[in-house]
């Protein structure tokens, strides 16, 4: 199992960005997907999470309305559209595998939102 | 369903015993099945979080037998016997009970 994320970078206040993850050695399909991030000051704290055939997601109530999950489950791939962001959603995301519990996580993608 | 964890940090020594507890606001057992839904995940420095224990006692392939993990309901304990130097890590409990899911707030092991 494998996950790679990409896409974290730099952005000022109430700009946009979109973090994607790759996802290989296992089939995608039957796994729910998740992105988790951390900070010092908050350790870890759950984003989202989409079902394997995209049918169910769930947000935390600090994402709900400007974050999307999503998945491409013909390229294995998963992804987070972070709009408006703001100085508090500074954070290593890391994307992660369900089965029930976090089974596998990839080594995380670093998100500064800074004027 | 709020996690909290006991210490935030602790120290013990090469060779003793490493006690961290979790205290879930409200149970995470599902009685139909009789499973705790709770895990345990070990962060060293630089890496992500490792899932060393899943429905609260079944320890993931792989991961050292000094690890385990007991409890049910709402208190739960990870107990390391024999601390090793590469046990250094922040150790964190997390529930999947709910939809939302939440971690504790992590235990900071030295030794």
């Amino acid at each position: 199992v494998q996950l790679v994320e990409s896409g974290g970078g730099l952005v000022q206040p109430g700009g946009s960005l979109r973090l994607s993850c790759a996802a290989s050695g296992f089939t995608f399909t039957s796994f729910a997907m998740n992105w988790v991030r951390q900070t010092p000051g908050r350790g870890l704290e759950w984003v989202a999470t989409i079902s394997g055939g995209s049918a169910f997601v769930h947000y935390a109530d600090s994402v709900q309305g400007r974050f999307t999950i999503s998945r491409d489950n013909a390229k294995n791939s998963l992804h987070l559209q972070m709009n408006s962001l703001r100085v508090d959603d500074t954070a290593v995301y890391y994307c992660s595998r369900s089965d029930d519990y976090l089974d596998y996580w990839g080594q995380g993608t670093l998100v500064t939102v800074s004027s | 369903i709020v996690m909290t964890q006991s210490p935030d940090s602790l120290a013990v020594s090469l060779g003793d015993r490493a006690t961290i507890n979790c205290k879930a606001s409200q149970s995470v057992l599902y009685t139909s099945t009789n499973k705790n839904y709770l895990a345990w995940y070990q962060q060293k420095t630089g890496q992500p979080p490792r899932l060393l224990i899943s429905w609260a006692s079944t320890r993931e392939s792989g991961v050292p037998e000094r690890f385990s993990g007991s409890g049910s309901a709402t208190d739960f304990t990870l107990t390391i016997s024999g601390l090793q130097a590469e046990d250094v890590a922040v150790y964190y409990c997390q529930q999947y009970y709910s939809t939302v899911l939440t971690f504790g707030q992590g235990t900071n092991l030295e030794i």
